[in-house]
Parts: structure tokens; sequence; C-alpha cells
């Protein structure tokens, strides 16, 4: 079946620092992709999504590119800031009817001042 | 737009007790779905819907039933609280097409003593 693997985390980085966290698949045929994120206290945001192969996502100084050689989407962000504290989730929703999306475990991102 | 409800934020059981947790929609979506999030182990599917009156198990719906008797609302029901049950409980909706986003709600936690 489809799964998402994404690197363990706490990730801890200082201001202004640069960000990737890896995120990696498996599935048949060609899914979306996509990275959500979750403040503390509240529901999962999409932060950014690319629905075909070598599509670009961004949003908010992130981005992650869809690579289906490698069946990867890492997330990417140059500088970050302390209110980009946060867990992060990459997911899949797969070619089917069913339209459920599989998540990794999540990466928790702390930004020190 | 109201988005995504839930309805309630928190919740205490004693094992045994039953209760339903609300999810309502008003973008009109056909797609609504049950998660739980427990620690280390991203989200995870209970049960999902793609239309009124039509429903299916997720990878965990032992425990939880549901119906989806309008567009707007999707209640999941604890038949017999279990400790096991305790976690965050996220309801999501989103239109059918591949590659929509899915819009989560705030949320419930559960605690079953």
């Amino acid at each position: 079946g489809d799964s998402v693997t994404q690197m363990e985390g706490p990730v801890t980085l200082s201001e202004e620092a640069f960000l990737t966290i890896n995120c990696t698949y498996t599935a048949t045929g060609y899914p979306s992709l996509f990275w959500y994120v979750q403040y503390p206290g509240e529901g999962l945001q999409l932060l950014l999504k690319a629905t075909k192969a070598d599509d670009k996502g961004s949003n908010k100084g992130f981005e992650a590119t869809y690579r289906k050689e490698t069946t990867s989407f890492h997330l990417e962000k140059g500088s970050v800031q302390v209110s980009d504290s946060a867990v992060y989730f990459c997911a899949l929703s797969g070619t089917g009817g069913r339209r459920a999306l599989t998540f990794g475990s999540g990466t928790r991102l702390q930004v020190q001042p | 737009n109201a988005g995504v409800t839930q309805t309630p934020k928190f919740q205490v059981l004693k094992t045994g007790q039953s209760m339903t947790l609300q999810c309502a929609q008003d973008m009109n979506h056909e797609y609504m779905s049950w998660y739980r999030q427990d620690p280390g182990m991203g989200l995870r599917l209970i049960h999902y819907s793609v239309g009124a009156g039509i429903t299916d198990q997720g990878e965990v719906p032992n425990g939880y039933n549901v119906s989806r008797s309008t567009t707007e609302d999707f209640p999941l029901r604890l038949l017999s609280a279990a400790p096991s049950q305790t976690s965050v409980y996220f309801c999501a909706s989103s239109h059918m097409d591949r590659g929509e986003t899915q819009y989560f709600g705030p949320g419930t936690r559960l605690l079953v003593l």
C-alpha cells in the first residue's frame, strides 16, 4: 500500500538558518503530494502541494519539488523564522477513488531566536 | 464560510461510555473523512464518505461508526469507549477532484479513563 516516510524530529534551528525536511513516498501511479503544517493547539493547514512530476509547490517562502525518479518531495526554506516553529507533515493522495491522505509521522521544527 | 467545524473541543469519557463527535462543513464538499492523531504516528484514516449515504472504512475503523445523511454533516460515533481510543480526532473535507486540498477542522481531544 501507499506509505510516506519523513525525517525524524525534532529539528532545532537558529533564526535565518536553511531548512530541509526530507520526505519520500511509496505509491502506485502518480499520487498528489502535500505538505501540511500544524501549529500548537491547532488543526492542520495546507502549506503547499504538487500534483504531477516536476511540479514545484511554494508558499510563504517554503518550496518542495515533486521528484518522480527519486519518489521524493523534500520541504525547503531559505531562512526560517521563529514563527515557523510547528509540526510539518508530508502526505500523499493516491490515484484511486478514496481520496484519503496517507501521512508521514510528522517532523517538529523548533526555531530559536 | 465557517469551513470545517468540530464539536466538542475536549471530552473526557469513562471506559464503556458512548459518544458522538460532530463534524460539519459549509463548502459543499463531497468528500469527508475522520482521522485520529497519535504521537509519532501521523494521522490515520478511520472512516470516509464520498457523498450522502455513502461511507466506507479506512485504516483503523474498529470501535467507530459513521453515517452521512446530508452533504454537510459527518458524525463519528464511539460505541463503547476504550482507553486505546484516547487521541485527537480530526475531520476533513474536500471536493473529489484529483489533487484537491483537504480542509481540516480544529480537532477534538478525547481522553478515555
